[in-house]
């Protein structure tokens, strides 16, 4: 059971145009959610996260939106640029019992942004 | 500085090996965790240690022992692995391990099973 979905596998996208990435999940108990990139053979950065008190937090190129009532959250990067390709993922952790500590992660977006 | 360094980068090892991969953070955080991915899959958490006590076991296999020596080093020991072990084992640490504690990740060690 996939708790945290990606459903696009890749996203292309041309330098200097907005690059939107989406998650959705299906478990009511996450409430912070992050997202991470991953370039090939390294282990992911993290990028910015959400507290579900919130809809929206922004760090410079970067802004992540949640809709809590759909269940899905998304990540603007304006503008994309050539080193943004890398591949995404959304993780979430959820309140509560023994679940601390355990980032739930989606699986992974593929971003290219072409000159 | 988040920095988390991961050694070795790369470990081949037969089914009757017994290896260890090391990990390390001087950032003073107090969870450390140890994840496996697959290619063209997402982490998967292996275990959670806070303060130097494991405190989440995701139903790994006892051929994967881990070991806390302290508070800035984490050890995963191998022992009779299987070629399905083969995978990106990662390595993280976080100031706390609530759940709204960042997790910061090393590049991982390649890790393939003969």
């Amino acid at each position: 059971d996939q708790q945290v979905k990606q459903n696009s596998p890749s996203l292309s996208v041309q330098e200097g145009r907005i690059s939107i990435l989406n998650c959705d999940y299906t478990n009511s108990m996450f409430d912070y959610f992050l997202w991470y990139k991953k370039y090939p053979a390294e282990g992911p950065t993290f990028l910015i996260s959400i507290s579900s008190i919130k809809d929206k937090n922004e760090d410079g190129r970067f802004t992540v939106f949640l809709n809590k009532s759909a269940k899905h959250l998304s990540l603007h990067i304006v503008p994309s640029q050539p080193g943004d390709s890398a591949v995404y993922f959304c993780a979430a952790s959820a309140l509560g019992g023994t679940s601390y500590g355990k980032l739930t992660f989606g699986q992974g977006t593929i971003l290219t942004v072409h000159p | 500085d988040t920095e988390v360094t991961q050694t070795p980068k790369h470990l081949v090892m037969g089914m009757t090996n017994k290896k260890s991969l090391k990990c390390e953070q001087h950032m003073g955080h107090r969870a450390m965790y140890w994840y496996k991915q697959k290619a063209k899959k997402p982490p998967e958490l292996m275990f959670v240690y806070s303060y130097e006590k494991l405190s989440i076991n995701e139903s790994v296999p006892s051929r994967f022992s881990p070991e806390c020596p302290n508070s800035s080093l984490l050890n995963l020991h191998l022992h009779a692995l299987q070629p399905e072990d083969s995978a990106l084992y990662l390595c993280a640490s976080s100031r706390a391990s609530g759940r709204t504690d960042t997790q910061y990740f090393g590049p991982g060690t390649r890790l393939t099973v003969l």
